[in-house]
C-alpha cells in the first residue's frame, strides 16, 4: 500500500486479556519500529526490526510485551495479561534501509484497557 | 544511553509571533536529526530532517532547524506562526550505529488567533 497500515484503529479490552496489534509497513521498507504514545508523554520506543538482523527489544517495558515480524513484512505486537497502564496509542513506523530518507508512521492503534 | 530532551513542554503564542523550540540530544556519535509534527487527531508527519551538509535545514510550512554539533542541539524555528501551526512537535534522533530512532517528550504549541 501507499502508507503504513495499522489495525485495529481502536481496541477496548478487559484487564487480563491478551491483545494483538498489527502493522503493515510500506512495501520494500526493511526497518520497522513500534512506539507507544501515552497521554502527556512522548513517544516511547518499544522495538525495532531491521532486515534479517535480530530485533532490538530494549524498549519493551515488561515480558508481557512481545513482537514478531514475519517474512520481513507484517509485524504483530502482542500484549499479554493487559493492565490499565498499557492503555495508550501504539504507533508503527517503517523506513528504507536506515541511511535512507526517513520514517513513515501509521495512524496508530488506540488501546484502552478497562 | 541515547536520549533526546525538549525543554519547552507547552508553548502559547499569538499569531505572527516568532517560534523557537529547543532540542538537545546526548549521543556523541554520528546522528540523523528530525522534527515531526502531530496535528490534532492526525498521525505524525515529517517537518524536516538533517542528514549531512548545510546545518541549517529548511522544511515544510516555513519551518527551519539548525544543527549545532558542539551544543548537541537541533532547535526548530519559524519566523511567524499561524493558528494552523497549533500541534504537538517532536524532536527525534537516530544514531548510525543502531539505526534506532529516539524521540523527545514533545512540545505542545498553541497559537492564539
Amino acid at each position: 500500500g501507499a502508507g503504513v497500515s495499522q489495525s485495529p484503529s481502536n481496541k477496548v479490552t478487559e484487564k487480563g486479556k491478551d491483545v494483538e496489534l498489527r502493522c503493515d509497513p510500506i512495501s520494500g521498507h526493511t526497518a520497522l519500529y513500534w512506539y507507544r504514545q501515552s497521554l502527556g508523554q512522548g513517544l516511547e520506543f518499544l522495538i525495532y526490526f531491521q532486515g534479517n538482523s535480530a530485533p532490538d527489544k530494549s524498549g519493551l517495558p515488561s515480558d508481557r510485551f512481545s513482537a514478531e515480524r514475519t517474512g520481513g513484512s507484517v509485524s504483530t505486537l502482542t500484549i499479554q495479561r493487559t493492565q490499565q497502564e498499557d492503555s495508550a496509542v501504539y504507533l508503527c513506523a517503517s523506513s528504507p534501509p536506515f541511511e535512507g530518507s526517513g520514517y513513515t508512521f501509521g495512524s496508530g492503534t488506540r488501546l484502552t484497557v478497562v | 544511553a541515547q536520549s533526546v530532551s525538549q525543554h519547552n513542554h507547552h508553548v502559547i503564542l499569538s499569531e505572527a509571533a516568532s517560534l523557537e523550540l529547543g532540542c538537545n540530544y546526548s549521543y556523541g556519535g554520528t546522528v540523523n536529526l528530525f522534527w515531526y509534527v502531530q496535528y490534532p487527531g492526525q498521525h505524525l508527519q515529517l517537518l524536516l530532517k538533517y542528514f549531512s551538509g548545510d546545518p541549517l535545514v529548511k522544511g515544510i510550512k516555513g519551518f527551519e532547524a539548525e544543527f549545532i554539533k558542539s551544543k548537541f542541539s537541533f532547535n526548530l524555528r519559524k519566523p511567524s506562526v499561524q493558528w494552523s501551526d497549533t500541534a504537538e512537535y517532536f524532536c527525534a534522533v537516530n544514531n548510525h550505529n543502531t539505526g534506532k530512532l529516539i524521540f523527545g517528550q514533545g512540545t505542545t504549541l498553541q497559537v492564539k488567533p
